[in-house]
């Protein structure tokens, strides 16, 4: 099984500030086949269902707010909040979904500061 | 507007069986691999079982592996989870999900399955 190891487990960031979220896997995540990395990031508020931000490492869904983005091949992934809202406040998490059984990163919880 | 609807979740003893449904609405459901996913309390999300478009395929985590069965019905756009030989540690809130392949794009609200004597 691939495993996805999260980076840090939580962080406190002021509002404004850039929060970083690293994910690394235990084997690639890039197809030689097409080039694409199988990696996406959720967001998991309290109380809600999680909600996919980015697919394909960096990929933004549609409707998801330009301060998130995703970056990273291969092996090492990040996610960036580059000015924290307080909205942003949830648990975070990326997915591999390159081999079976697809694999959770162990989450990183943001706060405010 | 995709909508996935979890039901069936309970309280049940160690050893019981539950069934877990979900009916999905706004989207092509037999177009689409279906999954579900449960967090622990406290946890993170853990990947269960998937099937494919058609149930020709399916795959299970080890912890769950010939306890719980995956099954759908295209024709009333559903999908279930039969789950056996009920432990502690499968008490968690599970979620029905779907996406083009292993991707998961959507989620339903979940449902909170307790085992406990």
């Amino acid at each position: 099984d691939i495993v996805m190891t999260q980076s840090p487990d939580s962080l406190a960031v002021s509002l404004g500030e850039r929060a970083t979220i690293n994910c690394e896997s235990s084997r690639t995540l890039l197809s030689g086949s097409n080039n694409r990395n199988y990696l996406s990031w959720y967001q998991h508020r309290p109380g809600q269902p999680p909600k996919l931000l980015i697919s394909w490492a960096s990929t933004r869904e549609s409707g998801v707010p330009d301060r998130f983005s995703g970056s990273g091949s291969g092996t090492d992934f990040t996610l960036t909040i580059s000015s924290l809202q307080a909205e942003d406040v949830a648990v975070y998490y990326c997915l591999q979904y390159h081999s079976s059984p697809v694999t959770f990163g162990g989450g990183t919880k943001v706060e405010i500061k | 507007e995709v909508q996935l609807v979890e039901s069936g979740g309970g309280l049940v003893q160690p050893g019981g069986s539950l069934r877990l449904s979900c009916a999905g609405s706004g989207f092509t459901f037999s177009s689409h691999w279906m999954t579900w996913v449960r967090q622990a309390p406290g946890r993170g999300l853990e990947w269960v079982a998937n099937m494919n478009q058609d149930g020709s395929q399916t795959e299970y985590v080890g912890s769950v592996e010939g306890r719980f069965t995956i099954s759908r019905d295209n024709a009333k756009r559903s999908l279930f989870l039969q789950m056996d030989g009920l432990r502690v540690e499968d008490t968690a809130v599970y979620y029905c999900a779907k996406g083009p392949g292993y991707l998961i794009d959507h989620w339903g609200q979940g449902t909170l399955v307790t085992v406990s004597s």
